[in-house]
This record gives C-alpha cells, sequence and structure tokens, in this order.
C-alpha cells in the first residue's frame, strides 16, 4: 500500500472550514484513498473514501488532485466535536484486508 | 445499539497473568480484525478473520497472542503471560466485506502492571 504524509497537526476555528491535506504521491491506479477519524478514547471512525472523482457525504468532501498524489479532506463548518486525529489510509481495491494507520493529523477546533 | 461492542472495556493485570478480550461484531458481518494502539500512535494490524477462517496475523502476534473466532460471530483475543509491553488499546473492527468501511469497537485498554 502506497504510503501518506499528513500534518502532525491543526487548529481551525469553529464553525469554519477545515482542510486536511494528505500527500500519497506513490499511490497506484487501483489504490483509493480513504479518510478515518478517532475522537479520544474512541475506536476509528469511517469518513468518507473515493478513488479518482471527488466526493461528498454528510460529513465531508474529498478531493482528490487529478494526478492522485495528493488529497484534501474538508469539513466544511467545523464544530467542537470534530476535534480528534485524522487518518488518510490509501487501499488497494478488492482484496486489501487490513487498514494502515500513521500517526495522522491532530485537528483542534477553536471555539 | 448494533455497533461492534468490546468487553471488557479496561482491564489491569499483573505482568505474567493471562487476559482474554471479547469482541461482538455487528451482526452478519463476516469480516474481523483485531488492531493494537499504543500511546500516539494509530492502530497497528494484529490479525482478521472471514468468518471462523483466521486469514492473516501481523508479525506483532507473538505466539503469545491467540485469537479465535469459533462460529464465524464473536472473537476472542488472549494474551498469555503478559508484559508490561503489552499494555495498550486492543481495538476491534468489522465489515460486511472486503474494500468496505470498517466499524470499529471503543477498544478495550489493557494495563499491565
Amino acid at each position: 500500500d502506497a504510503k501518506t504524509t499528513q500534518p502532525t497537526s491543526m487548529d481551525c476555528a469553529e464553525g469554519r472550514a477545515a482542510n486536511l491535506p494528505c500527500n500519497h504521491s506513490t499511490i497506484s491506479g487501483n489504490e483509493y484513498v480513504y479518510w478515518y477519524r478517532q475522537i479520544h478514547s474512541q475506536g476509528p471512525q469511517y469518513i468518507i473514501h473515493g478513488l479518482k472523482n471527488n466526493e461528498t457525504n454528510e460529513m465531508a468532501s474529498l478531493i482528490i488532485t487529478e494526478d492522485r498524489k495528493s488529497s484534501t479532506l474538508i469539513l466544511p463548518h467545523a464544530t467542537l466535536r470534530d476535534t480528534a486525529v485524522y487518518y488518510c489510509i490509501v487501499l488497494k481495491g478488492l482484496g486489501n484486508e487490513k487498514l494502515t494507520f500513521g500517526t495522522g493529523t491532530r485537528l483542534t477546533i477553536i471555539p | 445499539d448494533t455497533g461492534v461492542s468490546q468487553d471488557p472495556r479496561h482491564k489491569i493485570t499483573k505482568r505474567g497473568q493471562n487476559v482474554t478480550f471479547r469482541c461482538d461484531p455487528i451482526s452478519e458481518h463476516n469480516r474481523l480484525y483485531w488492531y493494537r494502539q499504543t500511546l500516539g500512535q494509530g492502530p497497528e494490524f494484529l490479525t482478521y478473520f472471514q468468518n471462523e477462517a483466521q486469514l492473516e496475523k501481523s508479525r506483532l502476534l507473538s505466539d503469545r497472542f491467540s485469537a479465535e473466532r469459533p462460529k464465524g460471530s464473536f472473537s476472542t483475543l488472549e494474551i498469555q503471560r503478559t508484559e508490561q509491553g503489552d499494555s495498550a488499546m486492543y481495538l476491534c473492527a468489522s465489515s460486511p466485506t472486503a474494500n468496505t468501511e470498517a466499524f470499529f469497537g471503543q477498544g478495550t485498554r489493557l494495563t499491565v502492571v
């Protein structure tokens, strides 16, 4: 699986959009970009995933660059409950069996 | 609640003792995963099951660790002769198939003293 690079930490003001970057320059054509987050003392929670096209769901938007070497997770209106560690993970398509977490980005939402 | 359930939530044990954790996945999820997470690190994969078959084990899973999923439903993770280095959060996750989102439990925090 491709390696990912994320900033160690970020702050964002409450109510503003939080933009979390991820570099995955060695991603292969059949690898997906997944995002999970982990709120303190809880298990990780799936947020969103994509292959080539931008994706949006009720939690977030995922913007993948055309060359697929980087992506950005956008939380459109951050709340205090979005304070968490966010993990960007690259997974092969069908057949991949496990998630390889890095150290993620610790996002702190500032009131 | 129909999420992944783990028991116990916390466990304190003396070095050298055996411990067993239980995970109840979401009903009808075929895949069940175990991860371990130490302070400040992301979760690390330990092993996973497809129904009752254990299909992959990480090198992190030493011979003191054993996991089972006897009827393809709940799973247990046993650690024998615990060491202080085993202190961690043990997370269980389940998914209906490969390449779909995994649903995690809240974990079992093990402290070995």
